[in-house]
C-alpha cells in the first residue's frame, strides 16, 4: 500500500516569487511519481512525472520536481510564478509493478494562490 | 488527438435513484480508471478496467460498479444514491497502465 502526504494545504505567494510545494510518500514497493494540477471546475492535468532515470524532472509551464529516494520526497518547484499558476496541485504515486495496473494514490492537495 | 471525454458534465439526482456516467478514453488507450473527488475525502480510486476486465478495485461499496466495452469506452453506475455520493467523478485513461494517466473534465454529480 502507498500513502502520499502533501505538507502544505495552502501556499500563498507573490507573483514572480519562487515556490516549492512539498510531497512525501510512503510505499513498500517501488513507485512512479506524478504531479497534477487542477484549475477550478476542471479535471486534472499532468504537470510532470518521474518514471526512471534522472531524479530532476522538468514539466510543463516551467515546473520541475526532484525525486529523493532516501527522503521519499518529490517536491515541486517553480523559480518564478504567475497569476495563472493559481490552482490546486496534487502529488500522486502508482505501483511500478505492471500487474498492479494504473491505480493512483493522491495526496490531499496544495492550493497555490499567486497574488499580484 | 482528442482528450478524454466524459458525459454528462453535470447531473442532479434524487436520493435512492441510480445513475450512469460515461467515459471515452484517448484513442489507443486501453486502460480506464475512475476516481471520486470530494472536499472531505479528496481523490479516491474507484476501479480500473483494462481490455474489458476489471483489473483493480478501490474500497467502495458494491453500489458502485463499472464496465468497459470493446472500444475501450467505459461506464460507471451508482445504484441507490446517497447524499454522500455527491462528488466530482473523474475518468482517466492510459495506454497500458502503470504509466501516466490522462484525465477527463469530470462529471459533477449532485444528490438531493
Amino acid at each position: 500500500a502507498q500513502s502520499v502526504t502533501q505538507l502544505d494545504s495552502q501556499v500563498p505567494v507573490f507573483e514572480e516569487a519562487p515556490v516549492e510545494l512539498r510531497c512525501n510518500y510512503s510505499s513498500s514497493v517501488s513507485v512512479y511519481l506524478f504531479w497534477y494540477v487542477q484549475y477550478p471546475n476542471q479535471g486534472l492535468q499532468l504537470l510532470l512525472k518521474y518514471l526512471s532515470g534522472s531524479t530532476l524532472v522538468k514539466g510543463i509551464n516551467g515546473f520541475e520536481a526532484e525525486f529523493n529516494k532516501s527522503q521519499t520526497s518529490f517536491h515541486l518547484r517553480k523559480p518564478s510564478v504567475h497569476i495563472s499558476d493559481t490552482a490546486e496541485y496534487f502529488c500522486a504515486v502508482s505501483d511500478r509493478r505492471e500487474t498492479s495496473g494504473s491505480r493512483l494514490t493522491f495526496g490531499e492537495g496544495t492550493q497555490l494562490t499567486v497574488n499580484p | 488527438k482528442a482528450g478524454v471525454t466524459q458525459t454528462p458534465r453535470y447531473l442532479i439526482k434524487t436520493r435512492g435513484q441510480q445513475v450512469t456516467l460515461s467515459c471515452s478514453p484517448i484513442s489507443g488507450h486501453r486502460s480506464v480508471s475512475w476516481y471520486q473527488q470530494t472536499p472531505g475525502q479528496g481523490l479516491q480510486f474507484l476501479f480500473e478496467y483494462f481490455s474489458e476486465t476489471q483489473r483493480n478495485k478501490g474500497n467502495f461499496p458494491g453500489r458502485f460498479s463499472g464496465r468497459q466495452f470493446s472500444n475501450s469506452r467505459s461506464e460507471m453506475n451508482v445504484s441507490t444514491l446517497e447524499l454522500g455520493d455527491s462528488a466530482l467523478y473523474l475518468c482517466a485513461s492510459s495506454i497500458l497502465g502503470g504509466s501516466e494517466q490522462y484525465f477527463g473534465p469530470g462529471t459533477r454529480l449532485t444528490v438531493t
